[in-house]
């Protein structure tokens, strides 16, 4: 079984451009949440998707956004890119029907904005 | 606001047991888990408590207590391949099923 896939797995960007992240769900999961990993802050919760619909979004700027499609594929977008938007992005995903819920990881999106 | 603390970091040895510790102060919980992210790799899922008490699960175990805030994850008979960050992260009650506070991570060194 094929685990969360996510796209690009690297890039580089410049201040001011945007970028867009793509992660694909374990087969049947329908809940996709994303993560923001930096060495200083950690994992920090960006957006959770159920069904199309945003169930929940943490505590980041506009800039942020993110849509799941109908096949549970997720995308996020960060717009005006900053320096201090550098972080491994992760995906992950979840069949919530389980006693845990437990989130799947993908292997992550790094950015680095120059 | 949410606040889950851990220790930045931690050694042991090849062999040993070592405790690592969670304390967390939410509004609200609905559940307790624990990661491991080796470097440049994904977090995996170890364990989930969300009733006091221990869980056991091979050489891993992991504790709660909802009245202290308080949970700790066990690794015994520990092996090089343990070296890796702890994340300790708490599901939030009233909160989306996915939706996790994270604290910043144990790093975990094993020594021969």
């Amino acid at each position: 079984k094929a685990g969360v896939t996510q796209t690009p797995r690297y890039l580089i960007k410049t201040r001011g451009q945007q970028v867009t992240l793509s992660c694909s769900p374990i087969s049947g999961h329908r809940s996709v949440s994303w993560y923001q990993q930096t060495p200083g802050q950690g994992l920090q919760f960006l957006f959770e998707y159920f069904s199309e619909t945003q169930r929940n979004k943490g505590n980041f700027p506009g800039r942020f956004s993110g849509r799941q499609f109908s096949n549970s594929r997720s995308e996020m977008n960060v717009s005006t890119l900053e320096l201090g938007d550098s972080a491994l992005y992760l995906c992950a995903s979840s069949l919530e029907i389980t006693y845990t819920g437990e989130l799947f990881f993908g292997e992550g999106s790094r950015l680095t904005v120059l | 606001g949410q606040n889950i603390d851990q220790p930045t970091e931690m050694t042991a040895t090849e062999g040993a047991i070592v405790q690592i510790n969670c304390t967390y102060q939410t509004s609200g919980f609905n559940g307790l888990f624990w990661y491991q992210q080796h470097a440049g790799e994904a977090p995996t899922f170890l364990s989930y408590n969300v009733l006091d008490g221990l869980e056991e699960k091979g050489r891993f175990s992991s504790f709660l207590s909802r009245s202290k805030g308080y949970s700790y994850l066990l690794l015994k008979e520990l092996q090089m391949k343990d070296s890796a960050s702890y994340l300790c992260a708490v599901r939030l009650a009233n909160s989306g099923y996915s939706t996790l506070t994270f604290g910043k991570g144990t790093m975990l060194l094993v020594s021969p």
